[in-house]
């Protein structure tokens, strides 16, 4: 069964750190792009950052460029957000995904929450 | 404010039919496929439609896709409670170079 399951979430202060990670099974995980989309409370998707198989084609929304850093380990089939310099305006559930070719997102993980309050 | 606009909210009766729309610009929908995504209460977005009008294996063919031109459509007949759920759609910006989905669409079978 292919599945992703995030951790790392919690309650940060602004300006604070999180690492958040995905930890993949069920498939080859290093074929696969992977992205990660949040979700702010009572809202809709946003998409965040994608990486590829080999990591080395990143991309990020403009509002967590320089902020926030994709990367993976596919030894461990696992996938990580570094969050820094947080702001209230990240505060959300926070999904990985793995894409297909046509930019299908499928499966989600189960989501993990951040709240960035002081 | 999304890039892809959907309307906020749809309802239906049970067993009645309903769409949903996804207008986009030719810099997104209009050369990109569209996906959408079923997210009941509480829990992960599940992929219900990929390639414009391609079902995922369990994906029941009460669902279905279309795309013409700048929109996309999302159908959904003989309606059941439990598809009370956020539809959203997503695709492609080449201009933007990232991906966007659409604001979410309340569906309540009444």
């Amino acid at each position: 069964e292919v599945q992703l399951v995030e951790s790392g979430g919690g309650l940060v202060q602004p300006g604070g750190s999180l690492r958040l990670s995905c930890a993949a099974s069920g498939f080859t995980f290093s074929s696969y792009w992977m992205h990660w989309v949040r979700q702010p409370p009572g809202k809709g998707l946003v998409w965040v950052s994608r990486i590829n198989g080999d990591g080395f084609s990143i991309a990020y929304a403009d509002s967590v460029k320089g902020r926030f850093t994709i990367s993976r380990d596919n030894a461990k089939n696992t996938l990580y957000l570094q969050m820094n310099s947080l702001g209230v305006e990240d505060t959300a559930v926070y999904y990985c995904a793995r894409v297909g070719r046509d930019l299908q997102f499928d499966p989600w993980g189960q989501g993990t929450l951040v709240t960035v309050s002081s | 404010q999304s890039v892809l606009t959907q309307p906020p909210s749809v309802s239906a009766a049970p067993g009645q039919k309903v769409t949903i729309s996804c207008s986009g610009s030719s810099s997104n929908i209009g050369n990109n496929y569209v996906s959408w995504y079923q997210q009941l209460p509480g829990t992960a977005p599940k992929l219900l439609i990929y390639d414009n009008n391609k079902r995922p294996s369990g994906i029941p063919d009460r669902f279905s896709g279309s795309k013409s031109g700048t929109s996309g459509t999302l159908g959904i007949t003989g309606l059941q409670t439990g598809d009370e759920a956020d539809y959203y759609c997503g695709t492609w910006d080449s201009s933007l170079s990232a991906v966007v989905f659409g604001g979410g669409t309340k569906l309540t079978v009444l």
